[in-house]
Protein backbone atom coordinates (compact mmCIF):
# COMPACT_ATOMS: atom_id res chain seq x y z
CA UNK A 1 0.00 0.00 0.00
CA UNK A 2 1.80 3.17 -1.06
CA UNK A 3 1.21 5.85 0.55
CA UNK A 4 0.57 8.24 -2.48
CA UNK A 5 -2.18 7.09 -4.38
CA UNK A 6 -1.95 6.35 -8.32
CA UNK A 7 -4.48 4.83 -11.09
CA UNK A 8 -3.11 1.51 -11.87
CA UNK A 9 -3.46 2.19 -15.42
CA UNK A 10 -5.06 4.92 -17.92
CA UNK A 11 -4.96 4.68 -21.74
CA UNK A 12 -5.47 7.53 -25.00
CA UNK A 13 -5.01 7.22 -28.16
CA UNK A 14 -2.50 9.09 -30.65
CA UNK A 15 -2.53 12.66 -30.28
CA UNK A 16 -5.24 12.46 -27.14
CA UNK A 17 -4.68 14.06 -24.04
CA UNK A 18 -4.36 11.87 -20.50
CA UNK A 19 -3.71 12.84 -17.14
CA UNK A 20 -2.85 11.11 -14.30
CA UNK A 21 -3.87 11.78 -10.88
CA UNK A 22 -1.52 11.27 -7.33
CA UNK A 23 -3.87 11.55 -3.87
CA UNK A 24 -2.16 11.82 -0.99
CA UNK A 25 -2.68 13.53 2.98
CA UNK A 26 -2.14 16.19 4.97
CA UNK A 27 1.22 14.73 6.10
CA UNK A 28 2.30 15.10 2.11
CA UNK A 29 1.68 16.73 -0.61
CA UNK A 30 -1.50 18.42 1.91
CA UNK A 31 1.64 19.75 4.12
CA UNK A 32 2.18 22.18 0.90
CA UNK A 33 5.40 19.40 -0.22
CA UNK A 34 5.87 19.59 -3.88
CA UNK A 35 5.09 16.77 -5.70
CA UNK A 36 7.91 15.31 -8.57
CA UNK A 37 6.92 12.82 -11.48
CA UNK A 38 9.08 10.60 -13.28
CA UNK A 39 8.35 8.52 -16.09
CA UNK A 40 9.78 5.23 -16.37
CA UNK A 41 10.60 3.06 -19.71
CA UNK A 42 9.81 -0.68 -19.55
CA UNK A 43 13.38 -2.09 -18.32
CA UNK A 44 15.02 1.21 -17.22
CA UNK A 45 15.79 3.36 -14.60
CA UNK A 46 12.90 6.33 -13.29
CA UNK A 47 13.72 9.73 -15.31
CA UNK A 48 12.76 12.19 -13.67
CA UNK A 49 10.10 14.02 -15.30
CA UNK A 50 8.71 16.72 -13.51
CA UNK A 51 10.19 18.41 -10.57
CA UNK A 52 8.32 20.91 -7.79
CA UNK A 53 4.60 20.53 -9.24
CA UNK A 54 5.09 21.82 -12.79
CA UNK A 55 8.67 22.19 -13.65
CA UNK A 56 10.46 20.68 -16.62
CA UNK A 57 13.65 19.27 -16.63
CA UNK A 58 16.03 20.42 -19.66
CA UNK A 59 14.80 17.99 -22.51
CA UNK A 60 11.10 16.76 -21.55
CA UNK A 61 8.73 17.89 -23.82
CA UNK A 62 6.20 20.76 -22.87
CA UNK A 63 3.62 18.07 -23.94
CA UNK A 64 4.35 17.44 -20.24
CA UNK A 65 2.97 19.50 -17.54
CA UNK A 66 2.08 19.21 -13.94
CA UNK A 67 -0.37 20.83 -11.48
CA UNK A 68 -0.97 20.31 -7.85
CA UNK A 69 -4.33 21.55 -5.30
CA UNK A 70 -5.04 20.69 -1.82
CA UNK A 71 -3.77 16.92 -0.95
CA UNK A 72 -3.59 15.73 -4.94
CA UNK A 73 -1.64 16.62 -7.90
CA UNK A 74 -1.63 15.36 -11.34
CA UNK A 75 0.34 14.94 -14.53
CA UNK A 76 -0.96 15.49 -18.01
CA UNK A 77 0.36 14.41 -21.55
CA UNK A 78 -0.76 16.07 -24.60
CA UNK A 79 -0.68 14.80 -28.05
CA UNK A 80 -0.08 11.62 -27.04
CA UNK A 81 2.68 9.59 -28.81
CA UNK A 82 3.50 5.80 -28.81
CA UNK A 83 6.82 6.36 -26.86
CA UNK A 84 5.08 7.88 -24.15
CA UNK A 85 4.00 4.24 -23.19
CA UNK A 86 5.37 3.49 -19.65
CA UNK A 87 4.80 3.81 -16.06
CA UNK A 88 4.51 7.16 -14.06
CA UNK A 89 5.41 7.37 -10.57
CA UNK A 90 4.54 10.76 -8.28
CA UNK A 91 6.95 11.37 -5.41
CA UNK A 92 6.82 13.88 -2.66
CA UNK A 93 7.89 13.90 0.97
CA UNK A 94 6.31 12.72 4.03
CA UNK A 95 6.44 14.59 7.91
CA UNK A 96 5.22 11.79 9.27
CA UNK A 97 7.68 9.27 7.63
CA UNK A 98 10.81 11.93 7.64
CA UNK A 99 10.93 11.02 4.39
CA UNK A 100 10.53 10.41 0.13
CA UNK A 101 6.97 8.25 -0.71
CA UNK A 102 5.84 7.10 -4.02
CA UNK A 103 3.04 6.29 -5.45
CA UNK A 104 2.15 2.78 -6.38
CA UNK A 105 2.85 4.05 -10.28
CA UNK A 106 0.35 4.32 -13.08
CA UNK A 107 0.81 2.09 -16.26
CA UNK A 108 0.01 4.38 -19.66
CA UNK A 109 -0.64 2.53 -22.53
CA UNK A 110 -1.13 4.55 -25.97
CA UNK A 111 -4.05 2.33 -27.76
CA UNK B 1 27.20 15.02 -16.01
CA UNK B 2 27.02 13.25 -12.83
CA UNK B 3 26.80 9.38 -12.84
CA UNK B 4 25.79 7.05 -10.63
CA UNK B 5 26.76 3.33 -10.61
CA UNK B 6 25.30 0.52 -8.32
CA UNK B 7 27.52 -2.64 -7.63
CA UNK B 8 27.15 -5.60 -5.65
CA UNK B 9 26.09 -9.02 -5.85
CA UNK B 10 23.15 -10.14 -7.45
CA UNK B 11 22.03 -13.06 -5.40
CA UNK B 12 22.05 -12.96 -1.25
CA UNK B 13 21.10 -15.74 1.15
CA UNK B 14 17.96 -15.67 3.34
CA UNK B 15 18.43 -13.92 6.64
CA UNK B 16 22.27 -12.90 5.70
CA UNK B 17 23.00 -9.06 4.99
CA UNK B 18 22.46 -7.35 1.50
CA UNK B 19 25.34 -5.12 0.76
CA UNK B 20 25.82 -2.47 -2.31
CA UNK B 21 27.68 0.41 -3.78
CA UNK B 22 27.29 3.28 -5.51
CA UNK B 23 29.51 4.81 -7.03
CA UNK B 24 29.65 8.67 -8.23
CA UNK B 25 31.60 9.77 -11.14
CA UNK B 26 31.50 13.73 -12.74
CA UNK B 27 30.92 14.86 -9.29
CA UNK B 28 31.28 14.70 -5.36
CA UNK B 29 29.58 13.86 -2.48
CA UNK B 30 30.26 17.04 -0.86
CA UNK B 31 27.67 19.07 -1.48
CA UNK B 32 25.21 21.26 0.28
CA UNK B 33 22.28 21.05 -1.54
CA UNK B 34 22.23 17.39 -2.50
CA UNK B 35 21.61 14.19 -0.95
CA UNK B 36 22.47 10.49 -1.77
CA UNK B 37 19.58 7.84 -1.72
CA UNK B 38 18.43 4.21 -2.15
CA UNK B 39 15.17 3.43 -3.61
CA UNK B 40 14.02 -0.02 -4.52
CA UNK B 41 11.54 -1.97 -7.06
CA UNK B 42 10.03 -5.63 -6.03
CA UNK B 43 9.87 -7.30 -9.57
CA UNK B 44 6.81 -6.08 -11.08
CA UNK B 45 6.08 -3.30 -8.44
CA UNK B 46 6.56 0.33 -7.45
CA UNK B 47 8.96 2.47 -5.97
CA UNK B 48 9.57 2.24 -2.05
CA UNK B 49 12.45 5.12 -0.55
CA UNK B 50 14.97 3.41 1.57
CA UNK B 51 17.02 6.25 3.13
CA UNK B 52 18.95 8.58 2.45
CA UNK B 53 21.93 9.89 3.54
CA UNK B 54 23.15 13.93 3.86
CA UNK B 55 26.97 15.38 2.99
CA UNK B 56 26.73 16.08 6.51
CA UNK B 57 26.74 12.51 7.38
CA UNK B 58 23.43 13.00 9.06
CA UNK B 59 21.14 9.53 7.99
CA UNK B 60 16.68 9.35 7.13
CA UNK B 61 15.62 5.70 6.55
CA UNK B 62 11.86 4.13 5.73
CA UNK B 63 10.34 3.33 9.24
CA UNK B 64 9.48 -0.01 7.44
CA UNK B 65 13.34 -0.86 6.84
CA UNK B 66 15.02 1.56 9.58
CA UNK B 67 16.18 -1.72 12.37
CA UNK B 68 17.44 -3.23 9.46
CA UNK B 69 19.34 -0.82 7.15
CA UNK B 70 22.59 1.42 7.27
CA UNK B 71 23.75 3.57 4.55
CA UNK B 72 27.39 4.41 5.11
CA UNK B 73 29.66 6.71 3.22
CA UNK B 74 33.04 6.75 1.61
CA UNK B 75 33.84 10.31 0.92
CA UNK B 76 37.56 9.62 -0.34
CA UNK B 77 35.96 6.84 -2.79
CA UNK B 78 33.74 9.23 -3.52
CA UNK B 79 31.21 6.03 -2.44
CA UNK B 80 28.24 5.36 -0.24
CA UNK B 81 26.61 1.96 0.24
CA UNK B 82 23.49 -0.05 1.34
CA UNK B 83 23.46 -2.51 4.12
CA UNK B 84 20.14 -4.10 4.18
CA UNK B 85 20.76 -6.92 7.36
CA UNK B 86 18.22 -10.37 7.77
CA UNK B 87 17.03 -10.37 4.36
CA UNK B 88 14.11 -12.47 3.30
CA UNK B 89 12.49 -13.20 -0.16
CA UNK B 90 10.79 -10.13 0.51
CA UNK B 91 13.48 -7.90 -0.19
CA UNK B 92 14.27 -9.30 -3.80
CA UNK B 93 14.17 -6.37 -6.21
CA UNK B 94 15.73 -4.03 -8.45
CA UNK B 95 18.09 -1.63 -5.89
CA UNK B 96 18.38 2.33 -7.47
CA UNK B 97 21.02 4.28 -6.25
CA UNK B 98 20.11 8.27 -7.17
CA UNK B 99 21.43 11.53 -6.21
CA UNK B 100 17.89 13.95 -4.61
CA UNK B 101 17.92 17.99 -4.17
CA UNK B 102 17.66 19.37 -0.70
CA UNK B 103 15.52 22.82 -0.27
CA UNK B 104 14.04 23.28 3.05
CA UNK B 105 13.38 19.59 2.73
CA UNK B 106 14.07 16.49 0.77
CA UNK B 107 12.69 17.35 -2.90
CA UNK B 108 13.27 15.02 -6.14
CA UNK B 109 15.63 12.67 -7.30
CA UNK B 110 17.73 12.74 -10.18
CA UNK B 111 19.93 11.36 -11.62
CA UNK B 112 19.52 7.82 -11.25
CA UNK B 113 21.56 4.72 -11.41
CA UNK B 114 20.64 2.18 -13.85
CA UNK B 115 19.43 -0.19 -10.72
CA UNK B 116 20.88 -3.74 -9.96
CA UNK B 117 18.96 -6.76 -9.19
CA UNK B 118 19.13 -8.64 -5.72
CA UNK B 119 17.54 -11.96 -5.32
CA UNK B 120 16.98 -13.40 -2.24
CA UNK B 121 17.05 -17.04 -2.51
CA UNK B 122 19.06 -20.47 -0.97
Amino acid sequence: QSVLTQPPSVSGAPGQRVTISCTGSSSNIGATYDVHWYQQLPGTAPKLLIYDNNNRPSGVPDRFSGSKSGTSASLAITGLQAEDEADYYCQSYDSSLSGSVFGGGTKLTVL
Amino acid sequence: QLQLQESGPGLVKPSETLSLTCTVSRGSLSSSNYFWGWIRQPPGKGLEWIGTIYYSGSTYYNPSLKSRVTIPVDTSKNQFSLKLSSVTAADTAVYYCARGYSYGYPRWFDPWGQGTLVTVSS
